[in-house]
């Protein structure tokens, strides 16, 4: 079982629809949880951190918790086709290893 | 300020060379990890520096690769000998805090023929 599930798309949605991102992950020790984006050949840039149950909203963009579930989601509203790019979701739980999934690509179609 | 830098951004070598990344991180961050990407796999997590002293590096793949900072500033990556396994895309990236967002440079691509 991997650490961390990501459906690795591809998501396709309308311009100025809401993208839904969603994330599993198995230890239920972990504390700390981030969503990147990747541009293709870029490096990982973060968009989002979240540390307790709940939503966390930074313009645009929402991150959900559910430690109980043991899954993160983050949704992406009026979605603009800059969005398009690989999300990646990274869990840690003691700071020194950060658990990455595959990824889900998303395309925000014009 | 400067983001996460690394060198060389491409490697192509023969297997049974010798390669060794560069990175350097943001001024000041204690934190630097190493992580690497091998083709539709996940970022995987190969080890972690706190200042000069490696603080876990259980992600190490094997002996042939060798991580150091001295001085608690850059950090380099050897792969000797270079087998065809070891291509991928090679992070550095580096935090301020224990278990803080890491940042990430652009990554190294080794081709490993």
């Amino acid at each position: 079982q991997k650490e961390v599930e990501q459906n690795s798309g591809p998501l396709s949605v309308p311009e100025g629809a809401i993208a839904s991102l969603n994330c599993t992950y198995s230890d239920r020790g972990s504390q700390s949880f981030f969503w990147y984006r990747q541009y293709s050949g870029k490096s990982p840039e973060l968009i989002m951190s979240i540390y307790s149950n709940g939503d966390k909203e930074d313009g645009r963009f929402t991150a959900q918790l559910n430690k109980a579930s043991q899954y993160v989601s983050l949704l992406i509203r009026d979605s603009q086709p800059s969005d398009s790019a690989t999300y990646l979701c990274a869990v840690s739980n003691t700071g020194n290893q950060f658990y990455f999934g595959t990824g889900t690509s998303l395309t925000v179609i014009p | 300020e400067a983001g996460v830098t690394q060198f060389p951004s491409h490697s192509v070598i023969e297997k049974g060379q010798t390669v060794t990344l560069r990175c350097d991180p943001i001024s000041g961050h204690d934190n630097l990890y190493w992580y690497r990407r091998v083709m539709g796999k996940e970022i995987k997590f190969l080890l972690h520096f706190v200042k000069e002293s490696k603080q876990d590096e259980s992600g190490m793949p094997n002996n042939r690769f060798l991580a150091e900072r001295t001085g608690g500033t850059y950090s380099t990556l050897k792969v000797q000998p270079a087998e065809l396994e070891d291509s991928g895309v090679y992070f550095c990236a580096s935090s301020q805090v224990w278990d803080g967002p890491l940042h990430f440079g652009n990554g190294t691509r080794l081709t490993v023929t």
